[in-house]
């Protein structure tokens, strides 16, 4: 069965380094959005793309963060410098249609 | 006040009993899903639902447009089933994205 595909699944950095995650949507998906959970809390949107491009990225902190979807296939959200409150689990979601979403095991990120 | 409310945040509960998670919204939506995430922080879709009731298994979800409401019941509990449950919905108005409940964190003890 057709999953979306997260890597890595767990990271741990210290706080100024420059930290990656990638995201693999499934095939066909146009639509990908990436959410970051803080512990205890619902997810919320970080960036969504429709292709290649950005539809909403209000949410993004864009001093830090940067968010690329080059081909319009997968994806990788980056942040640096890496701060302790960056700690949480980011997801990645992709859609072939509104509105259905379908989720990925998410990567667990840990600021040191 | 959040747009999607939960309760109870936490529940824990007797294998086999019934289980109901509620969730309340604030806004317009198109459809309602019910999340199921794991410990190990991978969320599967449970239910996708605008309006009545669908069944899967032990799983029943029901909403309510006029009341602005959805239930999530679990019967003959299971260890296997706890979790995280989230509600999140679909906005009418502005951009295409689910918006998120806190969650609720059920534990069945054995």
């Amino acid at each position: 069965e057709a999953e979306v595909a997260q890597s890595p699944r767990y990271k741990i950095t210290e706080k100024s380094q420059a930290v990656a995650f990638w995201c693999d949507p499934i095939s066909g998906h146009a639509t990908l959005y990436w959410y970051r959970q803080i512990l205890g809390q619902g997810p919320e949107l970080l960036v969504q793309f429709q292709d290649e491009s950005v539809v909403d990225d209000s949410q993004l902190p864009k001093d830090r963060f940067s968010a690329e979807r080059l081909k319009g296939v997968d994806s990788t959200l980056k942040i640096q410098p890496a701060e302790l409150g960056d700690s949480a689990m980011y997801l990645c979601a992709s859609s072939p249609d509104w509105p259905e979403a379908f989720f990925g095991q998410g990567t667990r990120l840990t600021v040191v | 006040k959040n747009e999607v409310e939960q309760s109870p945040q936490n529940l824990t509960a007797q294998e086999g009993e019934f289980i109901t998670i509620n969730c309340s919204y604030s806004v317009g939506i198109s459809a309602l899903h019910w999340l199921q995430q794991h410990p190990g922080g991978g969320i599967v879709s449970l239910f996708m639902l605008s309006s009545g009731k669908k069944k899967h298994g032990r799983l029943i979800a029901t909403i309510n447009i006029q009341e602005k409401h959805s239930s999530l019941h679990i019967t003959a509990s299971h260890p296997r089933d706890s979790a995280v449950y989230i509600c999140a919905v679909h906005l009418i108005q502005g951009a295409q994205k689910l918006v998120f409940g806190q969650g609720t964190r059920l534990t069945i003890n054995p």
